[in-house]
């Protein structure tokens, strides 16, 4: 299957700092990028909709000036939680559709944050 | 109304023998797609078995079989001989509508262990 990548995999900062996420399409190019967030135990919240050349589509109840997203390229869109607060601190995962027999999203393999 | 519903929180089987994972749905768009997916404790999202709505034949994906019943809008996943490394966590979604690059919803998940 189509391969997404995630860097860091792990961050541990300080209150008040800003954190930024990249996700990767390794072998395809994703046109739409998702971005979820994950609490321990719990299912995948959607938080945004990244979209190729155009602004994120946004879940309500997530702050769009909180979380910034970006999406430069067709394989790459990051995720910025910005001014980290320990409320902050969960499992990140992004996902990208392919062109796949089923049109699957396949994710990256998340990156787990922590906000001191 | 809940989207996706997985009424197991946590599911125990035996190594070797079948088990079955519930899902039911809820939608009123005729065309839809369903998915299980597994997250074993690394975090990563492994995909797993697709259906589609109007597909007449029940998916089956090796060791795994999503048993369809459209008119009771279930989605249950079996998986046949089960193996130690099943256990993870299983969850079933749902992205309503044509395209990959719709959403997908997620149920609360099912924990599986195989004990040996």
């Amino acid at each position: 299957g189509a391969v997404v990548s995630q860097h860091p995999s792990r961050v541990i900062c300080k209150s008040g700092t800003s954190v930024k996420i990249e996700c990767r399409s390794l072998d395809f190019q994703a046109t739409t990028m998702f971005w979820y967030r994950q609490f321990p135990k719990q299912s995948l919240m959607l938080m945004a909709t990244s979209n190729e050349g155009s602004k994120a589509t946004y879940e309500q109840g997530v702050e769009k000036d909180k979380f910034l997203i970006n999406h430069a390229s067709l394989t790459l869109s990051t995720l910025t939680v910005t001014s980290a607060h320990p409320e902050d601190s969960s499992f990140y995962i992004c996902s990208a559709s392919s062109s796949g027999a089923y049109n699957e999203q396949f994710f990256g393999p998340g990156t787990r944050l922590t906000v001191l | 109304a809940q989207k996706i519903t997985q009424t197991q929180p946590g599911m125990f089987v035996q190594e070797k023998e079948a088990v079955t994972l519930d899902c039911t749905y809820d939608t009123s768009d005729p065309s839809y797609g369903l998915f299980w997916y597994k997250q074993p404790s690394s975090g990563e999202m492994i995909f797993l078995i697709y259906q589609g709505s109007y597909d007449q034949q029940n998916a089956t994906e090796g060791r795994y079989s999503l048993n369809f019943q459209k008119a009771r809008k279930s989605a249950n996943l079996v998986i046949s001989a089960s193996q130690l490394g099943d256990s993870a966590m299983y969850f079933c979604a749902m992205r309503e509508g044509r395209g990959s690059a719709r959403q997908l919803t997620f149920g609360s998940g099912t924990q599986l262990t195989v004990l040996p």
